[in-house]
C-alpha cells in the first residue's frame, strides 16, 4: 500500500519561501510514475501545482511556474516543493500525491493527508 | 488552460436519491477525465478515471459517462457516506485542471 506524508512548517512569513517534503512509503519512487503537488485554499477548490518524474522531469502550473521548484530525492524516497515569494493567497492545504502512469498528464490515485500552510507575519 | 465547469455547485438530496453531477470542459478532452470525492478535512479520493472506469474498491452505485466536452457523475442511490464534495479533473493536457466542485448535502 502506497502511503504519502507531507511535512514542513505550518507558518511562513510573507515574501519568504514555502518548503514542503513528501515522504513516500510502500513504493520506490525510482520504479516509476509521476508524483505531484496539489493545493486547496480554505473553503475553496483544488489547484494543481506541478508534477515530477523520478528522473527529475517536471511539469508546472504556468500560473505558479516562476515561483515553484519541485525536486526528487530517490535515495530518501521523497520529493519536495518550494514556493518562493509567498503571499496570503498561498495559504492553503498542500497535498502530495502519486500519479497513475508514466506521463505527466495523468490523475492522482494515492494522496497524502495534507498539511495546512498559513502565510502570515 | 482547459477550464472545467461543474454544475450544480451544490445540491441537497435524500438517502436513496439518484444524483447527477455535470462537468463541462472548455474544449474537447476525449475521455481524459477523472472524478474525486472529498470529505471535510480529508484528501480527495479517486472514484472514476477515463470518464467511465470505476476505480478499484469504489461502490458500483457510482458511474461516469461522457466524452469530448460533456461529462456526468451519477450516484444511483445516495448513501449516508456519499455526502461530500465531488471534483472533476482533466488530464488531456499537461496543464492539469480541476472543476470547482459540487457539494452534496443532506436534504
Amino acid at each position: 500500500q502506497v502511503q504519502l506524508q507531507e511535512s514542513g512548517p505550518g507558518l511562513v512569513k510573507p515574501s519568504e519561501t514555502l518548503s514542503l517534503t513528501c515522504a513516500v512509503s510502500g513504493y520506490s519512487i525510482s520504479s516509476g510514475y509521476y508524483w505531484g503537488w496539489i493545493r486547496q485554499p480554505p473553503g475553496k477548490g483544488l489547484e494543481w501545482i506541478g508534477s515530477i518524474y523520478h528522473s527529475g522531469s517536471t511539469y508546472y502550473n504556468p500560473s505558479l511556474k516562476s515561483r515553484v521548484t519541485i525536486s526528487v530525492d530517490t535515495s530518501k524516497n521523497q520529493f519536495s516543493l518550494k514556493l518562493s515569494s509567498v503571499t496570503a493567497a498561498d495559504t492553503a492545504v498542500y497535498y502530495c500525491a502519486k500519479m497513475i502512469g508514466i506521463v505527466g498528464a495523468s490523475i492522482f490515485d494515492y494522496w497524502g493527508q495534507g498539511t495546512l500552510v498559513t502565510v502570515s507575519s | 488552460a482547459i477550464q472545467l465547469t461543474q454544475s450544480p455547485s451544490s445540491l441537497s438530496a435524500s438517502v436513496g436519491d439518484r444524483v447527477t453531477i455535470t462537468c463541462r470542459a472548455s474544449q474537447g478532452i476525449s475521455s481524459a477525465l477523472a472524478w474525486y470525492q472529498q470529505k471535510p478535512g480529508k484528501a480527495p479520493k479517486l472514484l472514476i478515471y477515463d470518464a467511465s472506469s470505476l476505480e478499484s474498491g469504489v461502490p458500483s452505485r457510482f458511474s461516469g459517462s461522457g466524452s469530448g466536452t460533456d461529462f456526468t457523475l451519477t450516484i444511483s442511490s445516495l448513501q449516508p457516506e456519499d455526502f461530500a464534495t465531488y471534483y472533476c479533473q482533466q488530464f488531456n493536457s499537461y496543464l492539469l485542471t480541476f472543476g470547482g466542485g459540487t457539494k452534496v448535502e443532506i436534504k
